[in-house]
C-alpha cells in the first residue's frame, strides 16, 4: 500500500508567489515524523523541513512551511517568496516509529521568471 | 563540517562487471544508509547500518548486493555481478541518531549497459 501520496507530479509558479506542494501518509502509528526533501538538477537531496506527529505547531524553516494537519493525514510544504533556484524536485518523506524512510513519488517544481 | 560524501558520482559498467559504490557519512553519525531511485520508480530503502551492525536490510533486491561497513565509519555497497535493472541513483545518508533527521550524500549513478 502507498504510504506517502504526492499527487502533483509537476507544478509551476511565479517567481515571488507562494506555492504549496501536496503530500499525503498512511500510517496506523502514533509516532510518526514527516520529512521533505529537494533534489535539484545537481541531483543532490537536500533536507529542507522535519514535522513530528506530536509538534503541536506547524514546522517552519526560513521561506518553507510545512502545513500538517494530522488529522486529514496531509503534510504539505509551502515555499513562500518562491525563487528561481527553488525549481526542482521536492520528496515527501515518512518514517515510522523506529522503521525506515518511505518516500513519495516526488513533485517537479518550476519557478518562471 | 564535511556532509556525507558518496564516491564514484558516476559509474558506467557493463552486464556482468562488478562495481563497488562508497559512502563516507557526516563525522560522528552512527546510523548510515543507503537507498536507491531506479528509473522513474520511487526512492526505496536498502539498508540501515548502526556503527558496524547491520540493524535493517529488508529493502536489499536480491544477493547481488553486500554492503559493508568495518569499523563503524565509511560504507561500501556492492554489486556483484551487475544486472540491468539495477541502473539508478544510488544514495547514501547519515543521522545522529536512529530517529534523527537523514540528511543525504550527493548520490552516485550508475548506469548498467
Amino acid at each position: 500500500a502507498q504510504k506517502i501520496t504526492q499527487t502533483q507530479p509537476g507544478m509551476f509558479v511565479q517567481e515571488k508567489e507562494a506555492v504549496t506542494l501536496d503530500c499525503t501518509y498512511d500510517t496506523s502509528d502514533p509516532s510518526y515524523g514527516l520529512f521533505w526533501y529537494k533534489q535539484p538538477s545537481s541531483g543532490e537531496m537536500i533536507f529542507l523541513i522535519y514535522q513530528g506527529s506530536y509538534d503541536q505547531q506547524n514546522a517552519t524553516e526560513g521561506r518553507y512551511s510545512l502545513n500538517f494537519q494530522k488529522a486529514r493525514k496531509s503534510a504539505n510544504l509551502v515555499i513562500s517568496a518562491s525563487q528561481l533556484g527553488d525549481s526542482a524536485m521536492y520528496f515527501c518523506a515518512m518514517r515510522e516509529g523506529w522503521n525506515d524512510m518511505r518516500f513519495g513519488a516526488g513533485t517537479r517544481l518550476t519557478v518562471k521568471p | 563540517e564535511a556532509g556525507v560524501t558518496q564516491f564514484p558520482s558516476h559509474s558506467v559498467i557493463e552486464k556482468g562487471q562488478t562495481v563497488t559504490l562508497r559512502c563516507d557519512p557526516i563525522s560522528g553519525h552512527d546510523n548510515l544508509y543507503w537507498y536507491r531511485r531506479v528509473m522513474g520508480k520511487e526512492i526505496k530503502f536498502l539498508l540501515h547500518f548502526v556503527k558496524e551492525s547491520k540493524q535493517d536490510e529488508s529493502g536489499m533486491p536480491n544477493n547481488r548486493f553486500l554492503a559493508e561497513r568495518t569499523g563503524g565509519t565509511y560504507s561500501t555497497l556492492k554489486v556483484q555481478p551487475a544486472e540491468l535493472e539495477d541502473s539508478g541513483v544510488y544514495f547514501c545518508a547519515s543521522s545522529l541518531g536512529t530517529r534523527e533527521t537523514q540528511y543525504f550524500g550527493p548520490g552516485t549513478r550508475l548506469l548498467v549497459l
